[in-house]
């Protein structure tokens, strides 16, 4: 079966600072998701990727998938606080019309 | 973006006692919603995927007895926990397709059962 790997689990950064988000997957993907989830709350979307190379940015988020499909990556650019939460990546299973989803990461920013 | 609505956003009930969980798409119709639940510090796991006028497929390992779903409206769906159990104290979240290409999730239900 398929599986979505994030890296890293957990991050700490100073406010300000850039980092970036993993999502690895086992097999090509075929439309990939980006959501950002809050403790206790539900699933904020942020972006989809579809095409292999493609980039989508938004605000201070930038999201990317790989040429081979395969992998996918979200860059935050001069983090705050306002973007701490958990980033969860997301893939369609194959045959069907629901989303899997990947471990996790745990963003967290120091003002 | 389209939205999605549960209701409640916490119960606590006894153990033995059944919980009723509302998802509602409200500016949409959704002729299917999920189903996910999430356990603490883990990631969101499938648990069935509700139809519109048919019955509920779900994932496996999950018991369909126990866990409830009825989706008689193109708006509703609804989760029931039947004879709720410590070990069925989590976060429950539903979601739909709201354009066809983004699926969008509701605020979630935290569900404790003593």
């Amino acid at each position: 079966s398929q599986e979505l790997e994030q890296s890293p689990q957990s991050l700490i950064v100073q406010e300000g600072k850039n980092l970036t988000i993993n999502c690895t997957s086992s097999k090509t993907l075929y439309g990939l998701y980006w959501y950002k989830q809050k403790y206790g709350e539900g699933l904020i979307f942020l972006m989809m990727l579809q095409k292999g190379g493609e980039e989508k940015s938004h605000e201070k988020i930038t999201a990317k998938l790989d040429e081979k499909k395969q992998q996918s990556s979200l860059h935050i650019t001069a983090s705050q606080p306002s973007h701490a939460g958990i980033y969860l990546c997301g893939a369609h299973q194959t045959g069907a019309n629901n989303l899997f989803f990947g471990t996790g990461t745990r963003l967290t920013v120091i003002p | 973006g389209a939205v999605v609505s549960q209701h409640p956003s916490w119960v606590i009930c006894k153990s033995g006692t059944s919980v009723k969980i509302e998802c509602r798409s409200l500016d949409f119709q959704a002729t299917t919603m999920f189903w996910y639940r999430q356990f603490p510090k883990q990631s969101l796991m499938l648990m069935a995927t509700s139809n519109e006028g048919s019955k509920a497929t779900y994932e496996q390992g999950v018991e369909k007895d126990k866990f409830l779903i009825n989706h008689a409206s193109l708006t509703l769906s609804t989760l029931t926990v039947t004879s709720a159990h410590p070990e069925d104290s989590s976060f429950y979240i539903c979601s739909a397709w709201g354009d066809g290409e983004t699926q969008y999730f509701g605020p979630g239900t935290r569900l404790l059962v003593l």
